[in-house]
């Protein structure tokens, strides 16, 4: 059972480094999710997902951008990577409509330091 | 927007029952959710809340008011790997699902 697969899992990134996190789903999951967790703090939404073509802004966006081209992947991608990117990011999906939030799963999580 | 208060730090005993509170603020509220969070790892579901009331599963509960925007969870009968961050999210009808900076539970011998 594969879930929720976010790679990669460790990174080191130079000051203003690009750099892409790959998130896919295999349980056909229309929505996705990307959060950012700082030490002893909590998630903080950074975009998501309603469908496919379909994106929006979280809590903290700035420095991130994402797409949505299938049902299955939902790519962030760090163009110019800062100190401040610093953090445990955490790929999630779930199944959900007006009326219904189903549980939300997520991925192992990736560890990225800026340097 | 939305604004989830919880608890900090809480610290329990083993054996004992501790409740863990949840205060949130939001529109187009469309369920609470309990995570699981050990250092190191992503956070695991432990229960969902969209109507008013308890809910019970095992030696975990959480429970609802959405008049007052409050929920807590219960665990009862603590044990040593119930030593965890539990985090409280909300989720509204327009998709998004916030969470709360988690409460860091410490149960000790």
């Amino acid at each position: 059972n594969a879930g929720v697969t976010q790679t990669p899992k460790f990174r080191i990134l130079k000051i203003g480094q690009s750099m892409t996190l790959q998130c896919t789903q295999d349980m056909n999951h229309n929505y996705m999710y990307w959060y950012r967790q700082d030490p002893g703090m909590g998630l903080k939404l950074i975009y998501y997902s309603v469908g496919a073509g379909i994106t929006d802004k979280g809590e903290v966006p700035n420095g991130y951008n994402v797409s949505r081209s299938t049902t299955e992947d939902f790519p962030l991608r760090l163009e110019l990577a800062a100190p401040s990117q610093t953090s445990v990011y955490f790929c999630a999906s779930s199944y959900s409509r007006r009326d219904m939030t189903d549980t939300i799963y997520f991925g192992e999580g990736s560890w990225l330091t800026v340097v | 927007g939305q604004n989830i208060d919880q608890p900090t730090e809480m610290t329990a005993t083993e054996g004992a029952i501790v409740q863990i509170n949840c205060t949130y603020q939001t529109s187009g509220f469309n369920g609470l959710f309990w995570y699981q969070q050990h250092a190191g790892e992503a956070p695991t579901f432990l229960s969902y809340n969209v109507l008013d009331g308890l809910e019970e599963k095992g030696r975990f509960s959480s429970f609802l008011s959405r008049s007052k925007g409050y929920s807590y969870l219960l665990l009862k009968e603590l044990q040593m790997k119930d030593s965890a961050s539990y985090l409280c999210a909300v989720t509204t009808n327009a998709g998004k699902s916030t969470f709360g900076d988690g409460t860091t539970l410490t149960v000790k011998p």
